[in-house]
């Protein structure tokens, strides 16, 4: 079975700074990881997506995410956080080698950030 | 081009109703799933439909049904709808090629 944990329920930065939103996975075979954000009111918008090649994935709105296969982590991070950034984020997971096509979402974190 | 669009927007039931919620998908994208978002159980996966085809199952009772016609679109059913089903109902469509979905704004759903 898949798993996606977002170990924090809330994150609180000052604007300016760098903003980091956690995310670990567990998948038998190999996994294709998601960002997504949801304002208040409105579906969830893609962020950005791991699926093979380069580690460091770049996204929308200045985001980016770290893979690291040996401590499963798929971390959200951005180098300075705007007021616009606060929202609820959720990471995914899927597995095609054995799930195609179903997607296991996290329990969202909600980053606010502060003027 | 068009995002995906979800039909209506807000609902009031009452609980041993049923209901019918309506997905388009963006042009071109074949594959339609559903979820369901509720405060304490976040996302859940529904089901997952590809060219008129469920494709994927989540763990939902029998009273939660869907279908897809031949130009994409999807429905879901929700029969004998009990409280619990109170919640914001997301549909999300994609390219089969690209992986991530786009969602709709989803249909909030109330069961009194």
């Amino acid at each position: 079975a898949q798993s996606v944990a977002q170990p924090e329920d809330q994150v609180n930065v000052a604007e300016g700074n760098p903003l980091t939103v956690k995310c670990t996975y567990s998948v038998s075979g190999n996994p294709y990881l998601f960002w997504y954000v949801q304002y208040p009111n409105r579906g969830l918008q893609f962020l950005l997506k791991y699926i093979t090649g380069d580690n460091l994935v770049k996204g929308s709105y200045g985001f980016e995410a770290e893979f690291n296969k040996s401590q499963t982590s798929f971390h959200l991070k951005k180098p300075s956080a705007l007021v616009s950034d606060s929202a609820l984020y959720f990471c995914a997971v899927r597995d095609f080698n054995t799930n195609a096509g179903k997607s296991t979402f996290g329990d969202g974190t909600t980053l606010t950030v502060k003027p | 081009k068009a995002g995906v669009t979800q039909t209506p927007r807000y609902l009031i039931k009452t609980r041993g109703q049923q209901v019918t919620l309506s997905c388009s998908p963006i042009s071109g994208h074949r594959s339609v799933s559903w979820y369901q978002q509720t405060p304490g159980q976040g996302l859940q996966f529904l089901f997952e439909y590809f060219s008129e085809t469920q494709r994927n199952k989540g763990n939902f009772p029998g009273r939660f049904s869907g279908r897809q016609f031949s130009n994409s679109r999807s429905e879901m059913n929700v029969s004998t709808l009990e409280l619990g089903d109170s919640a914001l109902y997301l549909c999300a469509s994609q390219w089969d090629s690209t992986y991530e979905q786009y969602f709709g704004p989803g249909t909030r759903l109330t069961v009194t």
